[in-house]
C-alpha cells in the first residue's frame, strides 16, 4: 500500500528565508509524487509533479522538489519566502498503474514572519 | 476553462439528518473522486468513480454514506443519518484517470454538524 510522512505539522520562517517541507513516500511500485498547497477556504492547487522524468521538478511560484529513490524523499523547496507563501501543503502518492488515486499526507503548515 | 464546481459551500446541519452535496467535474475528466478532510487532517479518500462505475469505495462508511454519478458526469454524495465526527470539508476532484494525471479540486463543502 502507498503512503506518505510528512514530519511535523507546523513550519515556520523569515520572510526571505529558505523554505524546506519535508515529504517520504512508501510505495512497492515507481511511484507518482504531487505537491498540492491549500489557502484558507480553498480547494486544493498543484504546485508540482514527479512522473518519472527529471528527477529536479519545478513548479509554480518559484517552488520546487528532488525525487531521491535511495532516501524515498521527495522535500519541497523555495529559496525565498513570500508573505502569500502562507498556507498549508500537502505531498502525495499515486501508484503507476491503473488507478490513479491520490493518497495525501495529514500536511504541513507553513506561516512566513515578515 | 471552468474548474470543479461544488454545492453548496457550507452546510449545518443537526446529528441524525441527512445531507447531499453536488459536484460538477471538469469537462472530458472521466474519473471523479470525492474526498473528507477533517480539520488538521490530510483528504482521505471516500469514493473514486470512472465514468459512472466505482473503482475504489474500500473507504466509504456504506452504512450511512452513499454516491452516484449517474451518466457519468455530475456526483450526488449523501450522508444519512449524519453523525457528529462527520463534520468535516467534502472535496470533489477530477481528473483524466490515467496514472501520474493530476487531480483538479474544486473548493469543498463544509459540513458542521451538530
Amino acid at each position: 500500500a502507498q503512503s506518505v510522512t510528512q514530519l511535523g505539522s507546523h513550519v515556520s520562517v523569515s520572510e526571505g528565508a529558505l523554505v524546506l517541507l519535508r515529504c517520504n513516500y512508501s510505495s512497492s511500485v515507481p511511484p507518482y509524487l504531487f505537491w498540492y498547497v491549500q489557502y484558507p477556504n480553498q480547494g486544493l492547487q498543484l504546485l508540482l509533479k514527479y512522473t518519472s522524468a527529471a528527477t529536479l521538478v519545478k513548479g509554480i511560484n518559484g517552488f520546487e522538489a528532488e525525487f531521491k529513490k535511495s532516501e524515498t524523499s521527495f522535500h519541497l523547496t523555495k529559496p525565498s519566502a513570500h508573505m502569500s507563501d502562507a498556507a498549508e501543503y500537502f505531498c502525495a502518492v499515486s501508484e503507476s498503474g491503473a488507478n490513479s488515486k491520490l493518497t495525501f499526507g495529514k500536511g504541513i503548515t507553513l506561516s512566513v514572519r515578515p | 476553462e471552468a474548474g470543479v464546481a461544488q454545492s453548496p459551500r457550507y452546510k449545518i446541519i443537526e446529528k441524525r439528518q441527512s445531507v447531499a452535496f453536488w459536484c460538477n467535474p471538469i469537462s472530458g475528466h472521466a474519473t471523479l473522486y470525492w474526498y473528507q478532510q477533517i480539520l488538521g487532517q490530510g483528504p482521505k479518500l471516500l469514493i473514486q468513480f470512472q465514468n459512472n462505475g466505482v473503482v475504489d469505495d474500500s473507504q466509504l462508511p456504506k452504512d450511512r454514506f452513499s454516491a452516484e454519478r449517474l451518466k457519468g458526469v455530475d456526483s450526488t454524495l449523501k450522508i444519512q443519518p449524519a453523525k457528529l465526527e462527520d463534520s468535516a470539508v467534502y472535496l470533489c476532484a477530477s481528473s483524466f484517470g490515467q496514472a501520474g494525471t493530476e487531480a483538479f479540486f474544486g473548493q469543498g463543502t463544509r459540513l458542521t454538524v451538530v
